[in-house]
């Protein structure tokens, strides 16, 4: 079966670093996104690995192993508003998206 | 970026009535749109995957006949829940693809509360 998973929830403090990661098996593979929810919304995209390697996009950066069927959500001098959910989706062969349960977030001064 | 535009952001309705909600992509065409269901404190359940043109691809265990899905034109979604009831009250949420770089962006989703 395909499977995503990532930790339930994480602590962090304010301008601090914390590491989500994701596993996943899939039928295929065409691409693995993070997304941000807050509570009450609707997702906002972060970003999108299909090669390996890190892609860096201001404070947040990800990355990915094919081989190993990893990636990492990296988010750098933590704010408060980055208290959120954090959402992992690969894009299987058949360009269906499967989903993490995804990672609560939370933030303390 | 890419804006996805849904509509109503929240609605409340009898038990028995159906409710209509619209998924426009506003500045691209979406050949393909996603409907998802989302329940408090859980994460995204695709329903439905809509393309234009042609019937929605249901997930298993989502009643197709109830979640009416019409995908009428390449910027424009809409999900109809028929017959609503309490248990139906959820988060449903749009998504489209632009299709160049693989993102896919999200309707600001719309609150269904059936009493």
């Amino acid at each position: 079966g395909q499977n995503i998973d990532q930790p339930t929830e994480m602590t962090a403090t304010e301008g601090a670093i914390v590491q989500i990661n994701c596993t996943y098996q899939t039928s295929g593979f065409n691409g693995l996104f993070w997304y941000q929810q807050h509570a009450g919304e609707a997702p906002t995209f972060l970003s999108y690995n299909v090669l390996d390697g890190l892609e860096e996009k201001g404070r947040f950066s990800s990355f990915l192993s094919r081989s190993k069927g990893y990636s990492y959500l990296l988010l750098k001098e933590l704010q408060m508003k980055d208290s959120a959910s954090y959402l992992c989706a690969v894009r299987d062969s058949n360009y269906q998206l499967i989903w993490g349960a995804g990672t609560k977030l939370i933030i303390k001064p | 970026g890419a804006v996805v535009s849904q509509h109503p952001s929240w609605v409340i309705c009898k038990s028995g009535t159906s409710v209509k909600i619209e998924c426009r992509s506003l500045d691209f065409q979406a050949t393909t749109m996603f409907w998802y269901r989302q329940f408090p404190k859980q994460s995204l359940m695709l329903m439905a995957t809509s393309n234009e043109g042609s019937k929605a691809t249901y997930e298993q265990g989502v009643e197709k006949d109830k979640f009416l899905i019409n995908h009428a034109s390449l910027t424009l979604s809409t999900l109809t829940v028929t017959s609503a009831h309490p248990e139906d009250s959820s988060f449903y949420i749009c998504s489209a693809s632009s299709g160049d770089v693989g993102e896919l962006f999200f309707g600001e989703g719309s609150r269904l509360t059936v009493l």
